[in-house]
């Protein structure tokens, strides 16, 4: 089946410019996840999706930093003002509820973003 | 807070040589344990897991972690590596917080494999 799919794969804006990334995870998996992921470092939490509870968004690093998720399906992660230090790879992931993959994560390729 | 720590950043090994990387967390409570794997060019994906019972994991391709509870560790081994397990690794916890998983993850450490 399909798995976790992420647009675009690279985005290259000036400082200061919003972006907007996507996510569209496996399809049925409840939990949704987006991370950061600089040169060097590991992967950083940003925010999490289960059903239909409120996301914890307690690794947004910033109020420049939100994200949505549409329907229990497609979630959208949004940059304003975008600064240089934001560059990096953001990754999402999506987790099935139950089943003998509870809790593993798969994971989308990324988008790699570039503020110049 | 919980944190995961991998103590090698860095890992250069010649073909056939065994492999240890190093996987310790903080946390007190109940977690589920995993490494990921993230071959050049590739999504991460999920190499072997732990949730409970024998703390002695097997993975794909070889791959073994062992879970010791008291030293809060989860190490990787691999008796014999291939040039094809060059990649980037990351040991990961989920713990529960708060009601809900939040993965952790460590900073990953770059194996390199000569052949």
């Amino acid at each position: 089946g399909a798995g976790v799919s992420q647009s675009p794969s690279n985005k290259v804006t000036e400082k200061g410019k919003d972006v907007e990334l996507r996510c569209d995870p496996i399809s049925g998996h409840t939990a949704l996840y987006w991370y950061r992921q600089s040169l060097g470092q590991g992967l950083e939490f940003l925010i999490y999706f289960q059903g239909n509870s409120a996301p914890d968004k307690s690794g947004l690093p910033s109020d420049r930093f939100s994200a949505e998720r549409t329907g229990g399906s497609v979630s959208t992660l949004t940059i304003q003002r975008t600064q240089q230090e934001d560059s990096a790879v953001y990754l999402c992931a999506s987790s099935p509820k139950g089943g003998s993959s509870y809790n593993e994560q798969f994971f989308g390729p990324g988008t790699r973003l570039t503020v110049l | 807070a919980q944190s995961v720590s991998q103590h090698n950043h860095h890992v250069i090994l010649s073909e056939a040589a065994s492999l240890e990387l190093g996987c310790n967390y903080s946390y007190g409570g109940t977690v589920n344990l995993f490494w990921y794997v993230q071959y050049p060019g590739q999504h991460l994906q999920l190499l072997l897991k732990y949730f409970s019972g024998d703390p002695l994991v097997k993975g794909i391709k070889g791959f073994e972690a062992e879970f010791i509870k008291s030293k809060f560790s989860f190490n990787l081994r691999k008796p014999s590596v291939q040039w094809s397990d060059t990649a980037e690794y990351f040991c990961a916890v989920n713990a529960l917080a708060g009601g809900s998983y939040i993965p952790t993850f460590g900073r990953g450490t770059s194996l390199i494999v000569h052949p």
